[in-house]
């Protein structure tokens, strides 16, 4: 059982715009702010957001993130199909001196 | 660039023992905190614990808490994790990795380790 909530599953159409959820609570998402990772299986994971709403270079502006409380969001807009993968959310836990992650969301492009 | 290079993973029974090694270029290594974070397969990513820039701080995931023991030789540009009395739900790909608030974030390719009789 993940620390943080991820939905398991999310899917959309080529060129339309898919959101992923991540729920915590004060001690993480609250109080720390929130990194996303894309996974493809077989490779590590790859940064795509830090502090809530900041892209690295390299990552194309299609991808979006924000956090509202103790929860955070991934937007992905104009899905592509190379967008299939596992996303990870993570944030600093205060109370458990450690990082946690969320379970990980599978987006499957349609 | 920047190169996290995980080795030391293998097949061992439960019980025993294992030294994870990971070596680092490309950054200045005595400046950063550094990472385990696993992975078991076909699951999500699971961190198992951290060290600060000059080891002075470490901390770990209750599942490994006392039986798990990170390290850091900064001369030498290398983190290690001395895996003790392991269990078969330790199976997993150990990545090493390091990041921090402003986007730097560098990850190894992983090593194996399976527990198992």
């Amino acid at each position: 059982q993940s620390v943080l909530t991820q939905p398991p599953s999310a899917s959309g159409t080529p060129g339309h715009r898919v959101t992923i959820s991540c729920s915590g609570s004060s001690s993480n998402i609250g109080s720390k702010t929130v990194t996303w990772y894309q996974q493809v299986p077989g490779t590590a994971p790859k940064l795509l957001i830090y502090s809530n709403d900041q892209r690295p270079s390299g990552v194309p502006d299609r991808f979006s993130g924000s956090k509202s409380g103790t929860s955070a969001s991934l937007a992905i807009s104009g899905l592509q199909s190379e967008d299939e993968a596992n996303y990870f959310c993570a944030a600093w836990d205060d109370s458990l001196n450690g990082r946690v992650f969320g379970g990980g969301t599978k987006l499957t492009v349609l | 660039q920047i190169q996290l290079m995980e080795s030391g993973g293998g097949v061992v029974q439960p019980g025993r023992s294992l030294r994870l090694s990971c070596a680092a270029s490309g950054f200045t290594f005595e400046n950063y905190a550094m990472h385990w974070v696993r992975q078991a397969p076909g699951k999500g990513l699971e961190w198992v614990t951290v060290i600060s820039y000059n080891g002075s701080n470490k901390y770990y995931a209750d599942s490994v808490k006392g039986r798990f023991a990170i390290s850091r030789d900064n001369s030498k540009n290398t983190l290690y994790l001395q895996m003790n009395s392991l269990r078969a739900e330790d199976t997993a790909l150990y990545y090493c990795a390091t990041w921090n608030d402003s986007g730097f974030d560098s990850w190894g390719q992983g090593t194996l380790v399976t527990v198992s009789s």
